[in-house]
């Protein structure tokens, strides 16, 4: 089945940095790549999604970036703030979705 | 609001006791999903329900059982805990399978004693 790698599994950044998750996966069927943001006592949240037709996507200080050859996919957030502290997950889809271990994100103001 | 609905929020049980998870999701959602959340682990999906009227493995299904009660509603239910099921059970719902995000619900935090 598929696995996925997520690293780091904890990262600090000051407020304004960037921030930067990387994940690699097995499965090469696999076709779509979501990222989701837990905050504390809550459950996952889709924050950005990529398919394996396209190899960057955008939305506002977040980017997701595909590699499909080497098989790895990073998020990016750029300008950080408080509110962007978090655990970030990232997912493999092939049928199933398989998830990593999560990165938990702080940024110190 | 709209979304996925879990009861209940925290949960303590004996070894050996039964219990049901709930959850419900007023989206109009095909596919509904159990993962469980354990450090270090991320998500693990335990069952999932492609659709109404049906429900399979995932890659942790032992001691668990399902009921895909109808499009609404999908229960998990652990017949004799065990201490290795504390966890924090999530249950996420979706128009259909494939290349498509998840919603999920709150979270039920489950410890075995």
């Amino acid at each position: 089945g598929e696995n996925v790698e997520q690293h780091p599994s904890t990262l600090s950044v000051q407020e304004g940095d960037s921030a930067v998750i990387k994940c690699t996966y097995s499965d090469s069927a696999s076709n779509y790549f979501p990222w989701y943001k837990q905050e504390l006592g809550k459950g996952p949240q889709l924050i950005i999604d990529i398919r394996s037709n396209v190899g960057e996507k955008k939305d506002q200080r977040i980017a997701v970036t595909l590699n499909k050859t080497a098989k790895h996919f990073s998020l990016h957030i750029t300008e950080t703030q408080p509110e962007d502290s978090a655990v970030y997950f990232c997912a493999a889809t092939h049928n199933d979705m398989r998830f990593g271990a999560g990165t938990r994100l702080t940024v110190k103001p | 609001n709209a979304g996925v609905t879990q009861t209940p929020k925290f949960q303590v049980l004996k070894t050996g006791q039964s219990m049901t998870l709930q959850c419900a999701q007023d989206m109009n959602h095909n596919s509904m999903y159990w993962y469980r959340q354990d450090p270090g682990m991320g998500l693990r999906l335990i069952y999932y329900s492609a659709s109404e009227g049906t429900t399979d493995k995932g890659e942790v299904p032992n001691g668990y059982n399902v009921s895909r009660l109808n499009k609404r509603e999908f229960s998990l239910r652990l017949e004799s805990a065990a201490p290795s099921q504390t966890s924090v059970y999530f249950c996420a719902s979706s128009e259909g399978r494939g290349e498509i995000g998840y919603t999920f619900g709150s979270g039920t935090r489950l410890t075995v004693v």
